[in-house]
């Protein structure tokens, strides 16, 4: 069982270059989102995706779009890089129970921006 | 608002030694409570959660967290560090039971170092 993947695991883009991250789940959870690890700033939210063919924004939307294809598969593009968007991003997923029910994360894109 | 605040982003502690990690939270309802661990070059992953159920909750690994409504905390506890624990720490805080966690609001982290 794998779990949550994303591909790739490193990038180096040039500053204006675009990029799309994969993020796959294989646990049939509704919910799915990206979110970037920086330091000291801890988790941040930048989109999310309640179920398929929702979408809506988090805490740092700006600069980044996300396309839910279907059930397992949740993507996020960057149109054109830049030097703050260096991080490493984290795709989770999650299912729908009563009550919360804790996030399934990835191991992580590492993302440079040069 | 919500809110969390993990007291220490660096704690340094000796193989055998108690594992003490802090979390204080503000919330205006009764709250899900999470700690999660990262490993090294890894993702994060559950260590535990409180959903109500019982104050005192067991994770993985020996760790577990007691919730203390007057206090407002959820520390992080393991009688007994192995080289292993070293890694991030994070505690999370939520008021939404909608099933979604875009309302999951995340502490800083704490670095744990288990010194042999």
């Amino acid at each position: 069982n794998a779990g949550v993947t994303q591909t790739p695991k490193f990038q180096v883009l040039k500053t204006g270059q675009s990029m799309t991250l994969q993020c796959a789940q294989d646990m049939n959870h509704n919910s799915m989102y990206w979110y970037r690890q920086d330091p000291g700033m801890g988790l941040r939210l930048i989109y999310y995706s309640a179920s398929e063919g929702t979408t809506d924004k988090g805490e740092v939307p700006n600069g980044y779009n996300v396309s839910r294809l279907n059930k397992r598969e949740f993507s996020l593009r960057l149109e054109s890089a830049a030097p703050s968007q260096t991080s490493v991003y984290f795709c989770a997923s999650s299912e729908a129970l009563p009550g919360l029910s804790h996030l399934h994360f990835g191991n992580g894109t590492r993302l440079t921006v040069t | 608002a919500q809110s969390v605040t993990q007291l220490g982003s660096h704690v340094s502690v000796s193989e055998g030694a108690l594992v003490l990690l802090r979390c204080n939270y503000s919330s205006s309802v009764p709250p899900y409570l999470f700690w999660y661990v990262q490993y090294p070059n890894q993702g994060l992953q559950l260590l535990l959660k409180y959903t109500s159920a019982a104050t005192l909750v067991k994770g993985i690994n020996g760790f577990e967290a007691e919730f203390k409504k007057s206090e407002t905390s959820f520390h992080l506890t393991k009688p007994s560090a192995h080289m292993s624990d070293a890694a991030e720490y994070f505690c999370a805080v939520s008021d939404d039971n909608a099933g979604n966690n875009r309302k999951l609001i995340w502490g800083l982290g704490t670095s744990l170092a288990v010194n042999p």
